[in-house]
């Protein structure tokens, strides 16, 4: 079966660091990646998807980058954080040619 | 989907009484239809999809949606709530099966 892994589930980071969350996919081939943003009380918010490796598209422009290295990982990254950049960040996937998305568990970051 | 609207941000309902939590999209193409569910601090997860035929759909958790065409609806129902019903419901709709345009969330809110 296929399950999703979505690390660290909180992080409390200063103004100016860098910023990775990582994500792997075990049990398929080639999915769809997608990283989302939710800050609170609002909805989802597409930052990048991945049709494939080495293939990233940007939905927003912003302080964040998303780098493919493996069909299975997907990572987020930044060079230096703002505190607008804290959120509840989500990793998911979708098998290929399908619609239906798959979670991780997200990442509760803090900016401080 | 140009957008997706989730009418109310909130919804308190006794526990053991019905609910409907409304969704509305605007498109004007053929579309695939989802909600997902949010427990606090935790990922999505998909309750039930429309993808074609019947427009009765049925999902997990006793949960069911209705598919209306001509009001570009998907109102998600259940006939009786319980407090494990907590959570933060999200409808979301995809024209292309590769992105998910999502509403901004409809919180439950379950009185005992």
């Amino acid at each position: 079966s296929q399950t999703i892994h979505q690390w660290p589930a909180t992080l409390v980071q200063p103004v100016g660091s860098p910023l990775s969350l990582e994500c792997t996919v075990e049990g398929t081939s080639n999915p769809n990646l997608y990283w989302y943003r939710q800050a609170a009380g609002r909805g989802l918010q597409l930052l990048f998807y991945s049709v494939g490796i080495g293939q990233i598209s940007s939905e927003v422009p912003q302080n964040l980058s998303a780098s493919r290295p493996q069909d299975r990982q997907f990572i987020l990254s930044s060079k230096k954080l703002l505190l607008s950049d804290s959120g509840f960040y989500l990793c998911a996937w979708t098998p290929p040619g399908r619609t239906e998305a798959f979670f991780g568990q997200g990442t509760r970051l803090t900016v401080v | 989907a140009q957008s997706v609207t989730q009418l109310d941000s909130q919804v308190p309902v006794f526990e053991e009484a019905p609910v409907e939590l409304r969704c509305n999209y605007s498109s004007s193409v053929s579309v695939y239809l989802f909600w997902y569910v949010q427990y606090p601090n935790q990922g999505l997860q998909l309750l039930l999809k429309y993808l074609s035929g019947s427009t009765l759909v049925k999902g997990i958790n006793g949960f069911e949606a209705e598919f209306n065409k001509s009001q570009t609806s998907f109102h998600l129902r259940k006939p009786s709530v319980h407090i494990s019903d907590t959570a933060e419901y999200f409808c979301a709709v995809s024209e292309d099966g590769y992105q998910l345009i999502w509403g901004a969330g409809t919180k439950l809110i379950i009185k005992p």
